[in-house]
């Protein structure tokens, strides 16, 4: 069974550009969490999304924002990128009302 | 506030010996909490799980402790091997519904040859 995927695996922006990063769920999962981890910190919530609305979110400005598509996939938007948002974001994903979350493999992105 | 944090940022062990990781919590109404292992370049792998109405559960070499009482979780990883070098992150589910998880900072464990 394939996991989550996310792409690309590496994004290079500059100050002010908008990043685009994309997650594939695992197959039957329509939750899609995302989570930022800033070098040498811990995981930080982003978003939540299950069957194509936002249900959550975490305390991130509003230049941060997404969708989920309906076959469940989901893409994380920033805007105005700033030289903070350098990070690995990580996508998550589970079964309705499940908790357990299983995580892709993170899109590095930095902002120079 | 919500906080998830571990004891010790780093701890390093011997191949072959147990090894414990810890975790304390704040929010009391938490009732589920995973530990996840993130290797270099990777995402967190999951490694167990455990709810508040138990305070014990074993997988394969792993077992997590859940303390109620002191608000505090531990991950025990038997006979460690060098591949279970890693950072480890506890992580605790916050709001009815909400979906959340709280992650602590983690701590990275070093296997010694």
């Amino acid at each position: 069974e394939a996991g989550v995927t996310q792409s690309p695996t590496h994004l290079i922006k500059t100050r002010g550009q908008q990043a685009t990063l994309r997650c594939s769920p695992i197959s039957g999962h329509t939750s899609v969490y995302w989570y930022q981890q800033a070098l040498g910190l811990g995981l930080q919530f982003l978003l939540w999304y299950d069957e194509g609305e936002e249900r959550n979110r975490g305390n991130f400005p509003p230049r941060f924002s997404g969708r989920q598509f309906p076959n469940y996939s989901s893409e994380l938007n920033v805007n105005a990128l700033e030289l903070e948002d350098s990070a690995l974001y990580l996508c998550a994903s589970s079964l309705v009302a499940i908790d357990t979350q299983y995580f892709g493999p993170g899109t590095r992105l930095t902002v120079l | 506030g919500e906080s998830v944090g571990l004891h010790l940022p780093t701890l390093s062990v011997q191949e072959g010996d147990n090894s414990i990781i810890n975790c304390a919590y704040s929010n009391s109404a938490s009732d589920y909490f995973i530990w996840y292992k993130q290797e270099s370049g990777k995402g967190p792998q999951f490694i167990i799980d455990i709810r508040s109405n138990m305070d014990k559960r074993q997988g394969q070499r792993v077992t997590v402790l859940l303390n109620k009482t002191v608000k505090h979780l531990s991950l025990q990883i038997a006979a460690t091997q060098p591949g279970d070098s890693a950072v480890y992150f506890c992580a605790e589910k916050v709001g009815q519904g909400a979906q959340k998880l709280v992650f602590g900072q983690g701590t990275r464990l070093t296997i010694n040859p």
